[in-house]
């Protein structure tokens, strides 16, 4: 069945390194989302991508779909403490357009 | 701060006992949905209500009975559950899909 794939499953950061988290699917998605969620909290939609190989940014976060629209990635420039939480990826299922999740990106901020 | 409410925030319960979960939106969206989420683990579909019809259930047993009053309320009524579900579960909206989700803050359950 469907997939999508998300790397890594943690990330750990120095406060100023750069972020990165991969999503892949095993099929070409109509769209993909974005959501944060942190530490005990809920999850947070962060943007939506449709077409191929777009590219949007939100301040410090850039967000990418690959052009077979099979891959997508979100990048955080000089992390703050602000963006402590878990980064997730989701893409409809081509049957019933219900979102498949990945098992999201965990960014820790070392001390 | 979040448009779709959840209550309670916390809740205990015992296996053998009878207990509602409730969720409101007041954005008019057309859809509604129960998700369950256990620790370090991305969110589990389990039923979704399109303009107040279940559209969606993704072989959940019977011991969770999701309930659609009217277009801005959903209810997940628990009963004899077990210490494995124990999990925030999380209501959301969507406006048309596949769109964004409004998720609300969940309610953890614990069943001891």
């Amino acid at each position: 069945g469907q997939q999508v794939m998300q790397i890594p499953q943690y990330q750990h950061v120095q406060e100023g390194e750069d972020f990165t988290t991969y999503c892949n699917s095993s099929t070409t998605l109509s769209n993909i989302q974005w959501y944060k969620q942190r530490p005990g909290g809920h999850p947070v939609f962060l943007i939506q991508l449709v077409k191929s190989g777009e590219v949007k940014k939100q301040k410090r976060l850039t967000f990418q779909f690959g052009e077979a629209k099979k891959n997508s990635s979100l990048h955080i420039t000089a992390t703050q403490t602000t963006d402590v939480g878990t980064y997730f990826c989701a893409g409809p299922l081509d049957s019933n357009y219900q979102l498949i999740w990945g098992a999201g990106t965990k960014l820790i901020i070392k001390p | 701060d979040t448009e779709v409410t959840q209550t309670p925030k916390h809740l205990v319960m015992g296996m053998t006992n009878k207990k509602s979960l409730k969720c409101e939106q007041h954005m008019g969206h057309r859809a509604m949905y129960w998700y369950k989420q256990k620790a370090k683990k991305p969110p589990e579909l389990m039923f979704v209500y399109s303009y107040e019809k279940l559209s969606i259930n993704e072989s959940v047993p019977s011991r969770f009975s999701p309930e659609c009053p009217n277009s801005s309320l959903l209810n997940l009524h628990l009963h004899a559950l077990q210490p494995e579900d124990s999990a925030l579960y999380l209501c959301a909206s969507e406006d048309r899909g596949p769109g964004e989700l409004f998720f609300g803050e969940g309610s953890r359950l614990t069943v001891l």
